[in-house]
C-alpha cells in the first residue's frame, strides 16, 4: 500500500525551531515529488513547496521562500519541512502530498507562548 | 500566481439531487505539453484531503461514478450526479500548470 506518514502533533513556542517529518513506503521514494501543503485553522489550502527526492531539486511558493525548508533523506524515504524560528502565525495543519494523489494524515503545529 | 476562482462557495444540496462547482483559473491551463493539470480535492471534516479528479476529467481509483469533471482552458466543472450524505465537505479545484500550484477557495457541501 502506497502511504504517507507524518510525524506527530507540536506544540511549541515563539522563536522555536522545528522540524517535522514525512516518510514514503509502499512505492519508489525517489521517483515521485513529494510536496507540502499548509492548512491554518478553518482556512484553506496553500501550496509550500516541493521536492523531488532524487536529485533533491526543490521549489517554494513564493509566500513561503525563505521562511521554511523542504528536505529530503532518501535513504530513510522521508521528506522533511522544517523552520528556525516559528511564528504564533505558523500554527496549522501541514500536509506531505506525494503526486497529488497521496496525502499525509497531517501535522499540527501549534506556536503559543 | 495563478488564482483559481470557485463557486458557489456555500452549496446547500439536498439528498440525491445533482450538485456543480464552477472553478475558473486566472490564465489558461493548458500545460506545454498539451495536457491540463486540473485536479479536484474532497475534504471531509476532520480528514485529510482526497484527489477526486485528475487533468480535468479522470477519476481516481476507487471514486464513485457519480462523480465527474469537465472544462478546458480556464472553465473547469465537477457535478455530483446525486448527492450522498458522505459527500459532505469542502472541495477543492487545484491547478497543477503554472508554479506556484494554487487552490480555489474550497466549496462547502452541506446537506439541506
Amino acid at each position: 500500500e502506497v502511504q504517507l506518514v507524518q510525524s506527530g502533533a507540536e506544540v511549541k513556542k515563539p522563536g522555536e525551531s522545528l522540524k517535522i517529518s514525512c516518510k514514503g513506503s509502499g512505492y519508489s521514494f525517489t521517483s515521485y515529488w513529494i510536496g507540502w501543503v499548509r492548512q491554518m485553522p478553518g482556512k484553506g489550502l496553500e501550496w509550500m513547496g516541493i521536492i523531488y527526492p532524487g536529485d533533491s531539486d526543490t521549489r517554494y511558493s513564493p509566500s513561503f521562500q525563505g521562511q521554511v525548508t523542504i528536505s529530503a533523506d532518501k535513504s530513510i524515504s522521508t521528506a522533511y519541512l522544517q523552520w528556525s524560528s516559528l511564528k504564533a502565525s505558523d500554527t496549522a495543519m501541514y500536509y506531505c502530498v506525494m503526486d497529488f494523489g497521496v496525502w499525509g494524515q497531517g501535522t499540527l503545529v501549534t506556536v503559543s507562548s | 500566481d495563478v488564482v483559481m476562482t470557485q463557486s458557489p462557495l456555500s452549496l446547500p444540496v439536498t439528498l440525491g439531487q445533482p450538485a456543480s462547482i464552477s472553478c475558473r483559473s486566472s490564465q489558461s491551463l493548458v500545460y506545454s505539453d498539451g495536457n491540463t493539470y486540473l485536479n479536484w480535492f474532497q475534504q471531509r471534516p476532520g480528514q485529510s484531503p482526497r484527489r477526486l479528479i485528475y487533468k480535468v476529467s479522470n477519476r481516481d481509483s476507487g471514486v464513485p461514478d457519480r462523480f465527474s469533471g469537465s472544462g478546458s482552458g480556464t472553465d473547469f466543472t465537477l457535478k455530483i450526479s446525486r448527492v450522498e450524505a458522505e459527500d459532505v465537505g469542502v472541495y477543492y479545484c487545484m491547478q497543477g500548470t503554472h508554479w506556484p500550484w494554487t487552490f480555489g477557495q474550497g466549496t462547502k457541501v452541506e446537506i439541506k
